[in-house]
């Protein structure tokens, strides 16, 4: 049983289109996030959602919007893609210090 | 932002060697995670350090937390082509579960 999924596993689209990464966890845990982790393979928190209640949001253009419609999903939609958002962008959920990470959805815009 | 740095950055050795790998931040903290990452997959927690100067092992791989709760090593016995993989540190601020993840290491293990 898979823990934390993202769909899809790959991306490709063209700059200024709107896309939709989806996330699910099945662990029954109350906060979930979104990551980017770019070339370098520097992974830096973008949101952070507890109880479907946005509790982090680190400095992230407002492009990204992310949307929790319950609290075993936290889906993350990017409008008007650029260039440098071309990355792994990963979910994770947490019920305390642990976090679980999904597989990533591996962005690229050209 | 306070950043966590790792060194070194890449370390590629031959199976059967051992090695250390740092994580160091110039500010003190709550807690701190040592995750690994294999390709195309993402980050799997290892172990978390809580207390300065706390030692924890997993088989072949110590972890150490630093006195003054700033700094943290790993160290590998005997490597294997098994280990290979990103190795980040992260740590946790003091009041909240927000992670800030290191620079991370690429270890490389050659058979």
């Amino acid at each position: 049983d898979t823990a934390v999924s993202q769909t899809p596993k790959y991306l490709v689209t063209q700059m200024g289109n709107d896309k939709s990464i989806k996330c699910e966890q099945n662990l029954g845990h109350d906060t979930m996030y979104w990551y980017k982790q770019d070339s370098k393979k520097f992974l830096k928190i973008m949101f952070s959602y507890n109880n479907k209640e946005l509790i982090i949001n680190e400095t992230v253009p407002n492009r990204f919007s992310p949307k929790s419609p319950d609290k075993a999903h936290l889906n993350l939609h990017i409008n008007s893609l650029e260039l440098g958002d071309s990355a792994v962008y990963f979910c994770a959920s947490s019920q305390g210090r642990e976090q679980f990470f999904g597989p990533g959805t591996r962005l690229t815009v050209l | 932002t306070q950043l966590l740095e790792q060194s070194p950055q890449f370390l590629s050795i031959q199976e059967g060697e051992n090695l250390t790998v740092y994580c160091n931040s110039s500010s003190v903290f709550s807690s701190l995670q040592w995750y690994r990452q294999e390709p195309g997959e993402g980050p799997v927690l290892l172990v978390t350090v809580v207390t300065g100067g706390e030692v924890k092992k997993l088989k072949r791989l110590t972890f150490q937390f630093g006195d003054a709760r700033k700094d943290s090593s790993l160290h590998i016995t005997a490597a294997q082509p098994g280990d290979t993989g990103l190795y980040l540190c992260a740590r946790a601020n003091f009041g909240n579960e927000k992670l800030t993840f290191g620079t991370g290491t690429r270890l490389t293990i050659i058979p």
